[in-house]
């Protein structure tokens, strides 16, 4: 168990619908970072946020966005769904922004647009 | 060109056999290096990290930094069924801190008992 908790596991919805994916760091992590996985083109970042600010961006449609919270959770808001948004979405944290600080990567939660 | 490129496999061995997996990446930058590891319809853990050039041991697991050749590669001793998995090399993006990963498309792999 890397302690990072992504809720909900799965998530079926429709095209043109709006969802909410959480994410809670592991305990002292202050850095989330969100990432998307299909199966063509593999496991992209999309944002990193750290002590609830935006730090990148990277592969993140204008459809997408995400914030981090006081209690350092964050969610990712996925709004106007297409089927191309069907994907495995991953959180990560770390203990602060530093490049050599390791990642700890959420079980994901599975998208599937309808 | 893609930042890491990674040969997607599937690559099938006998239980028992060294694995050698296999990155390459473009910029010479880059500093940190990871190797992850994912189960199906889990998220990646890491598995090994190394900073610069040369080798890091962890049990069965090797990771090695070629810089001059811009290669890195894992491998795997005495393999096990239970290794059968996606492998993903990873650097981390180099740029202050920004510290996002960089991934290859992943390597998958089936070790046969």
């Amino acid at each position: 168990d890397s302690g990072v908790t992504q809720t909900p596991k799965h998530l079926i919805t429709a095209t043109g619908q709006r969802v909410t994916l959480r994410c809670s760091p592991r305990s002292g992590d202050l850095s989330v970072y969100w990432y998307q996985q299909s199966l063509d083109q593999g496991l992209q970042f999309l944002i990193h946020y750290y002590n609830g600010e935006e730090r990148a961006k990277g592969n993140i449609l204008e459809r997408f966005s995400a914030q981090q919270f006081p209690d350092l959770h964050s969610e990712l808001n996925l709004s106007s769904l297409e089927l191309g948004d069907s994907a495995l979405y991953f959180c990560a944290s770390s203990q602060n922004q530093e490049a050599k600080n390791i990642q700890y990567f959420g079980a994901g939660t599975r998208l599937s647009v309808l | 060109q893609k930042e890491v490129e990674q040969d997607p496999g599937p690559l099938s061995v006998p239980e028992g056999a060294i694995v050698s997996l296999n990155c390459t990446y473009s910029n010479s930058a880059f500093q940190y290096f990871m190797w992850y590891r994912q189960y199906s319809r889990k998220g990646p853990e890491l598995l090994m990290y190394t900073y610069s050039s040369g080798n890091k041991e962890d049990g069965r697991f090797t990771a090695q930094v070629d810089k001059s050749s811009k290669y890195i590669s894992l491998f795997i001793r005495d393999s096990q069924p239970s290794d059968s998995a996606t492998y993903l090399c990873a650097r981390v993006r180099y740029g202050g801190s920004q510290g996002n990963l960089i991934f290859g498309k992943g390597t998958k792999l089936s070790v046969k008992p």
